[in-house]
C-alpha cells in the first residue's frame, strides 16, 4: 500500500514564524502534491513537483515555496506566516499514468 | 476553465438504501476522474479511478461511471450503510495535467 506521511497533524505557529511541512511517500512515485483545503473553497493547489528539484506553481503560490531535494520527501514553507493561511494542508503524491493520487492525513495549521 | 461541480452539497439517506453522488464538469477533454472519501479532519482516500477511455469502474459496493461527452460522472454505492458517512469528493485531471476539485458532497447514512 502506498503510504504518504506528513510531519504534523497540528500546528499553531505565529504570525511572521517561518514554517515548515514536510511530506514524505513511500512508494518511489515522481509527482508531489502540496493542496490547502478550506471551507466553502474546496481544494486548492498550491505547488507540485515531477521530479526532484522540479517545482511548479499552482494555483495560490503566493505565500509559499517548497524544496523536493530527494524523490521521496516534498516540503512547503511558509516564509513568514500569516493569520490567513490558517487552513489544512494536504500532500498528495502520484505515479506517471494513470496518475491515481495518493493523500497523506493533512496538517490543520492555525497561525495566530 | 475546467469546472467541477458536484451537488448537492450535503445528503441524508436511511441506511440500507442505494444511492448515487453526482459530478459534473464543464471540459470534456479530461485525462482521468478519481473519486475519494474524506472522513472529518483526515486527508483523502482514493475510492476509484476511471481513464478517459473507460466507461465506469468497481470496487466492493462501489460503481463509477463516466460520461465524458455529457462531462458527468456518478458513483453509486450500494447498500448504503452508517460507515459510509463521509465528504466525497471528484477530481478531474485535464489534458493539461491540471487537477481540478468539486467541493464535496457530505453524505450521511441515517442509522
Amino acid at each position: 500500500d502506498v503510504k504518504v506521511t506528513q510531519s504534523s497533524r497540528y500546528l499553531v505557529k505565529r504570525t511572521g514564524e517561518k514554517v515548515f511541512l514536510e511530506c514524505v511517500q513511500d512508494m518511489d512515485h515522481e509527482n508531489m502534491f502540496w493542496y490547502r483545503q478550506d471551507p466553502g473553497l474546496g481544494l486548492r493547489l498550491i505547488y507540485f513537483s515531477y521530479d526532484v528539484k522540479m517545482k511548479e506553481k499552482g494555483d495560490i503560490p503566493e505565500g509559499y515555496s517548497v524544496s523536493r531535494e530527494k524523490k521521496e520527501r516534498f516540503s512547503l514553507i511558509l516564509e513568514s506566516a500569516s493569520t490567513n493561511q490558517t487552513s489544512m494542508y494536504l500532500c498528495a503524491s502520484s505515479l506517471e499514468p494513470p496518475y491515481e493520487q495518493y493523500f497523506g492525513p493533512g496538517t490543520r495549521l492555525t497561525v495566530t | 476553465k475546467q469546472e467541477v461541480t458536484q451537488i448537492p452539497a450535503a445528503l441524508s439517506v436511511p441506511e440500507g438504501e442505494n444511492l448515487v453522488l453526482n459530478c459534473s464538469f464543464t471540459d470534456s477533454a479530461i485525462y482521468n476522474l478519481q473519486w475519494f472519501r474524506q472522513d472529518p479532519g483526515k486527508g483523502l482516500t482514493s475510492l476509484l479511478l476511471i481513464q478517459s477511455s473507460q466507461r465506469e469502474q468497481t470496487s466492493g459496493r462501489l460503481n463509477a461511471s463516466l460520461d465524458k461527452s455529457s462531462g458527468r460522472s456518478t458513483l453509486y454505492i450500494a447498500a448504503s450503510q452508517p460507515g459510509d458517512s463521509a465528504t466525497y469528493l471528484c477530481a478531474v485531471r485535464g489534458r493539461d495535467d491540471k487537477i481540478i476539485f468539486g467541493k464535496g458532497t457530505r453524505l450521511h447514512i441515517l442509522p
